[in-house]
């Protein structure tokens, strides 16, 4: 039973655009989601998160939307650059964000950016 | 470093060796979390330490994977017995407060 969904495995974006990656989940428990990059042979590293009391949060380039509703989230990169090459994980957790709860992973992205 | 070790960063192992993983984490993290990520899946939850305390070992495949911390710093995950659906990439997290640093995890092959 896979709770946090990625549709899509694999994503290609232009340099300069924008990349939008999307995640489904199915556990109306979870209320804090994190957004994952990995690269190869490296642990995952946190990118950016959202509390469900929240419909969007912007860090620099990055910004992430939650529509409670429709249990879906998306992760905006605007522009996108090459370096944003990596496979994006989309993580859930139930509670509030004090470090201590365990995530449920989607399967990832992996984005590429063409020069 | 100041990130997150795992030792060894690959291991082969035949069916049925017994294999330990380690993690070193952040001095001072309180939390500890061990992960296994299958080939093109998401890491999956196998369990938890507060300290040395193991506060949550529902993830934990069968009674042949075993973790420990005696010290509540460097954590082991034991697997007895291997298997070939043991093989994965097994990443161990730690944090402190809201922030958790994943390690670069130890990849485990098992023939």
């Amino acid at each position: 039973d896979q709770q946090v969904k990625q549709n899509s495995p694999s994503l290609s974006v232009q340099e300069g655009r924008i990349s939008i990656l999307n995640c489904d989940y199915t556990n109306s428990m979870f209320d804090y989601f994190l957004w994952y990059k990995k690269y190869p042979a490296e642990g995952p590293t946190f990118l950016i998160s959202i509390s469900s009391i929240k419909d969007k949060n912007e860090d620099g380039r990055f910004t992430v939307f939650l529509n409670k509703s429709a249990k879906h989230l998306s992760l905006h990169i605007v522009p996108s650059q090459p370096g944003d090459s990596a496979v994006y994980f989309c993580a859930a957790s139930v509670g509030s964000n004090f470090g201590n709860e365990k995530l449920t992973f989607g399967t990832g992205t992996r984005l590429t950016i063409i020069p | 470093g100041a990130g997150v070790s795992q030792s060894p960063r690959y291991k082969v192992a035949k069916r049925g060796q017994d294999v330990a993983l380690r993690c070193d984490p952040i001095s001072g993290h309180v939390s500890l979390f061990w992960y296994q990520q299958a080939l093109g899946q998401g890491p999956e939850f196998l369990t938890y330490f507060q300290n040395e305390a193991q506060l949550d070992k529902s993830g934990l495949p069968s009674d042949r994977f075993f973790a420990e911390r005696p010290e509540g710093s460097v954590s082991t995950l034991k697997i007895q017995r291997t298997q070939q659906e043991d093989s994965a990439v097994y990443l161990c997290a730690s944090s402190l407060a809201a922030s958790r640093f994943f390690g670069p995890g130890t990849r485990l092959t098992v023939l």
